[in-house]
């Protein structure tokens, strides 16, 4: 079964300042998504952003972009010009493209935005 | 935008009875739902899959006779916990597949959640 691994419980990032989160995956599958959400204190869970495995590109959505290193099993999530509004729970997410279309989430980074 | 409109966004029953929590997608067929649980400071955890016509599929270790889905039309998918206990005490969120447009190979659209309060 794949898994989904946050080390980073929480982070802070001062207003306008960048910041990264971190998140790594195990899987023995080649092809796969992998996604960013975003939940807030209202916890909607919103998207940020999402990459395809056969892509080589990082993929990017304004302020945010990610770092994905396939071979390392890596996907970082970018946040530029980090608002007030980035204020959130961020979880890294993994979806086969084999069988079930399920997502598995990793723990979460709560991201505090220092004024 | 897609929405999923869950309901209801919070409820407190007593130890014993039974909850009906619904997601009911308005622009789109959910021929999918996904229903997680999510306990304080913590991830989404899948409970089950459901697919409109048929049995839901349960993640190992969910009690089915517990929590009993029900994806009877393409609009609509519920879940009710049954004879419910304050373990059961937690945040449950739907997650609509939705197959529509560019992002027809990815696209989830989630409900607002439902905080559940056993006592």
């Amino acid at each position: 079964a794949q898994t989904v691994t946050q080390s980073q419980p929480e982070m802070s990032v001062q207003e306008a300042e960048t910041v990264t989160l971190s998140c790594t995956y195990d899987t023995s599958e080649s092809d796969y998504y992998l996604f960013w959400y975003k939940q807030p204190p209202s916890r909607q869970m919103i998207l940020v952003i999402r990459q395809e495995a056969y892509k080589q590109q990082n993929a990017t959505e304004n302020r945010f972009s990610v770092n994905f290193q396939k071979a390392a099993k890596s996907f970082s999530l970018k946040i530029s010009d980090s608002q007030l509004g980035d204020a959130a729970m961020y979880f890294c997410a993994y979806r086969s493209n084999f069988g079930n279309e399920k997502l598995t989430f990793g723990t979460g980074t709560r991201l505090t935005i220092i004024p | 935008g897609a929405v999923v409109s869950q309901h209801p966004s919070r409820v407190i029953c007593k130890s014993g009875t039974s909850v009906k929590i619904e997601c009911r997608s308005l622009d789109f067929q959910a021929t999918t739902m996904f229903w997680y649980r999510q306990f304080p400071k913590q991830s989404l955890m899948l409970m089950a899959t459901s697919n409109e016509g048929s049995k839901a599929t349960y993640e190992q270790g969910v009690e089915k006779d517990k929590f009993l889905i029900n994806h009877a039309s393409l609009t609509l998918s519920t879940l009710t916990v049954t004879s419910a206990h304050p373990e059961d005490s937690s945040f449950y969120i739907c997650s609509a597949r939705d197959f529509r447009g560019a992002e027809s190979n990815y696209g989830y659209t989630f409900g607002s959640g439902t905080r559940l309060t056993v006592v």
